[in-house]
């Protein structure tokens, strides 16, 4: 059974850097074909694709985002780790990651809503 | 504004069939997959149909998706009380700003 759990601060000011891990279980991203990646939702809003990084550690992002994220792994710990920097109350959202395999995006976590604000 | 349009609101009573579309552009429907998700009301999206019209294991088969050129739907048969949620379409976008996941704005199901 595959699992993953976002974790990190609920609250961060605006230009501070968000740090975000997901931990997960049920599969490895040594695997060939797998990935993790990080989607987010403000409130009452869509969802937004952030980052993807892959088994072989290639990694794509948001191309409107880009220059904001950094998206890591660490295959031993089994966890991925997202950094967005100069955080602005816009970013206020509930940020999710999920496994990726075969290109699609299942199962996703629980979420941790991050709220940006002095 | 989010690259894939959806209606923003859908309905039907118990028993109806009801289906929501989802409209994109040569870049992302035209040439990739298409998925869909489901959002229950304060949980975490669940992946409903993957590679236009494939269910996975557990996904009823009420839910069924198709797609056409650079659109497509997702249909829900035998509306129950429990399908209320909302429900966003995905897919690939290889577009000249570079690869993007991009989602739709959602649809909002309600149940009458």
């Amino acid at each position: 059974q595959i699992t993953l759990k976002e974790s990190g601060p609920t609250l961060v000011k605006p230009t501070q850097t968000l740090t975000l891990t997901c931990t997960f279980s049920g599969f490895s991203l040594s695997t060939s074909g797998v990935g993790v990646g990080w989607i987010r939702q403000p409130p009452g809003k869509a969802l937004e694709w952030l980052a993807l990084i892959y088994w072989d550690d290639d990694k794509r992002y948001s191309p409107s985002l880009k220059s904001r994220l950094t998206i890591t792994k660490d295959t031993s710990k089994n966890q991925v780790v997202l950094t967005m920097t100069n955080m602005d109350p816009v970013d206020t959202a509930t940020y999710y990651c999920a496994h990726n395999s075969h290109n699609w995006f299942d199962p996703w976590g629980q979420g941790t809503l991050v709220t940006v604000s002095s | 504004q989010s690259v894939l349009t959806q209606p923003p609101s859908a309905s039907g009573t118990p028993g109806q069939r009801v289906t929501i579309s989802c409209s994109g552009s040569s870049s992302n429907i035209g040439s990739n997959y298409v998925y869909w998700y489901q959002q229950l009301p304060g949980t975490a999206p669940k992946l409903l149909i993957y590679r236009n019209n494939q269910r996975p294991s557990g996904v009823p088969d009420r839910f069924s998706g198709s797609k056409s050129g650079t659109s497509a739907s997702l249909a829900i048969s035998g509306l129950r009380s429990e399908d209320e949620a909302d429900y966003y379409c995905a897919a690939w976008d290889d577009s000249l700003s570079g690869f993007n996941w991009v989602f739709g704005g959602g649809t909002k199901l309600t149940v009458l």
